[in-house]
């Protein structure tokens, strides 16, 4: 079945440090999907994907898809405390489907 | 406000009890999905809507049943709770095809004692 892992699992850096999660999927994905839970909270989404090799930038955070579109990254720049949470990566479960697929998840951790 | 509501935010119930997991959203949406989150882990999807009358089963639907008789309101029934029951469960609704993504709601965390 459709598998989306994300690396690392888990993630410490102190504050400042630059931050980079990677998604990769078993199956070639029409768009692909981020979203941020912080502790306690529900996910919250930030962007989607669509086209190969698509970056897009949100202030400090970069997202990128790739050209075969079966991996994804997203790289925090410069992060602060307010960046604290686990992101995923999320595809369409089947082609043409509305229904998301989530990923494993990063969960992130900065050090003040 | 448009938003999407969940309701009860925490339960705690004995095993072999009927429950409901009420959701409701404002945003005129079509498209409504409950997902079960364990701590820390990934979303799994139970079952999902694409409008009113239309119920499809995901990856983790034993033991649950949902219905759609009103565009807002897609509740998610537990026939007999069991302590693997206890876990978060999240709904969310979304437009489909307009890249905005899921709007989630703030769960319910269930515990079946």
């Amino acid at each position: 079945g459709q598998q989306v892992m994300q690396i690392p699992q888990y993630q410490h850096v102190q504050e400042g440090e630059d931050f980079t999660t990677y998604c990769n999927s078993s199956t070639t994905l029409s768009n692909i999907q981020w979203y941020k839970q912080r502790p306690g909270g529900h996910p919250v989404f930030l962007i989607q994907l669509v086209k190969s090799g698509e970056v897009k930038k949100q202030k400090r955070l970069t997202f990128q898809f790739g050209e075969a579109k079966k991996n994804s990254s997203l790289h925090i720049t410069a992060t602060q405390t307010t960046d604290v949470g686990t992101y995923f990566c999320a595809g369409p479960r089947r082609a043409g489907a509305n229904n998301l697929f989530f990923g494993t998840g990063t969960r992130l951790t900065v050090i003040p | 406000e448009a938003d999407i509501y969940q309701t009860p935010r925490y339960l705690v119930i004995g095993t072999g009890k009927k429950i409901t997991l009420e959701c409701s959203q404002t945003m005129g949406h079509d498209k409504m999905y409950w997902y079960q989150q364990d701590p820390g882990m990934e979303l799994h999807l139970i079952h999902y809507s694409y409008g009113v009358n239309s119920t499809e089963k995901g990856d983790l639907s034993s033991e649950s049943t949902v219905s759609r008789i009103r565009t807002e309101h897609f509740p998610l029934t537990l026939e007999s709770a069991r302590p693997s029951h206890t876990s978060q469960y999240l709904c969310a609704s979304s437009e489909g095809d307009r890249g905005q993504g899921y709007t989630f709601g703030s769960g319910t965390r269930l515990t079946v004692v």
